[in-house]
């Protein structure tokens, strides 16, 4: 067990629809980090926050957006769902801003049909 | 941007043999790691390098950074049925922020 937290562990939805991924990092942490897991294109880094700042952008959707909140938990908030969004949802955190290693919560499996 | 080269990309392996993978980058890493995902769970970090030429143990795995710093090893001695899954090699980004950018995974089958 890592420490780190997320909820729901599966979702089912349907295309056009909006869902929200929610991450506890573990405790201390302040840095949250979220990957998107796919077949094809295997774990690409999202978006990083760090203590409730963007501070990192990776290949992340503009329909897809991201907070941190005060008391550090994040939320993944992914809109107008298409199919090719079908994947594994992984948060990850480290305690600074630039600590290598992260910890990866067990992940959200989300399915749009 | 960064990517990382993972071979092999499957391995069937009987029962108690070595296992040995590697991570290759065209650019340099500072840090390298070594995460293990199980079917339907998150990556779990297994081991850390942080040094050219440093070797690490955890248990059965030992890994090691690159004297060029664009590449790493691991290895598994006595494999075991336990030791089924994806590993991965991973690298911080330069910079302040670490997002990391992962290798594509060697698949490990341990036969009994």
């Amino acid at each position: 067990d890592s420490g780190v937290t997320q909820t729901p562990k599966h979702l089912i939805t349907a295309t056009g629809q909006r869902v929200t991924l929610r991450c506890s990092p573990r405790s201390g942490d302040l840095s949250v980090y979220w990957y998107q897991q796919s077949l094809d294109q295997g774990l690409q880094f999202l978006i990083q926050y760090y203590n409730g700042e963007e501070r990192a952008k990776g290949n992340i959707l503009e329909r897809f957006s991201a907070q941190q909140f005060p008391d550090l938990h994040s939320e993944l908030n992914l809109s107008s769902l298409e199919l090719g969004d079908s994947a594994l949802y992984f948060c990850a955190s480290s305690p600074g801003v630039a600590g290598a290693e992260q910890f990866f919560g067990p992940g959200t499996r989300l399915t749009v049909l | 941007g960064q990517q990382l080269n993972q071979s092999p990309q499957s391995m069937f392996i009987q029962e108690g043999e070595d296992v040995s993978m590697n991570c290759t980058s065209s650019s340099i890493f500072n840090t390298w790691l070594w995460y293990k995902q199980d079917p339907g769970e998150g990556p779990v970090l297994l081991i850390a390098l942080y040094k050219a030429g440093e070797l690490t143990s955890n248990g059965r795995l030992t890994a090691q950074f690159g004297i060029t710093r664009k590449d790493s090893f691991l290895n598994i001695s006595a494999s075991i049925p336990s030791d089924v899954g994806i590993y991965f090699c991973a690298g911080p980004a330069s910079g302040s922020a670490r997002q990391l950018t992962f290798g594509s995974g060697t698949q490990l089958t341990v036969l009994p």
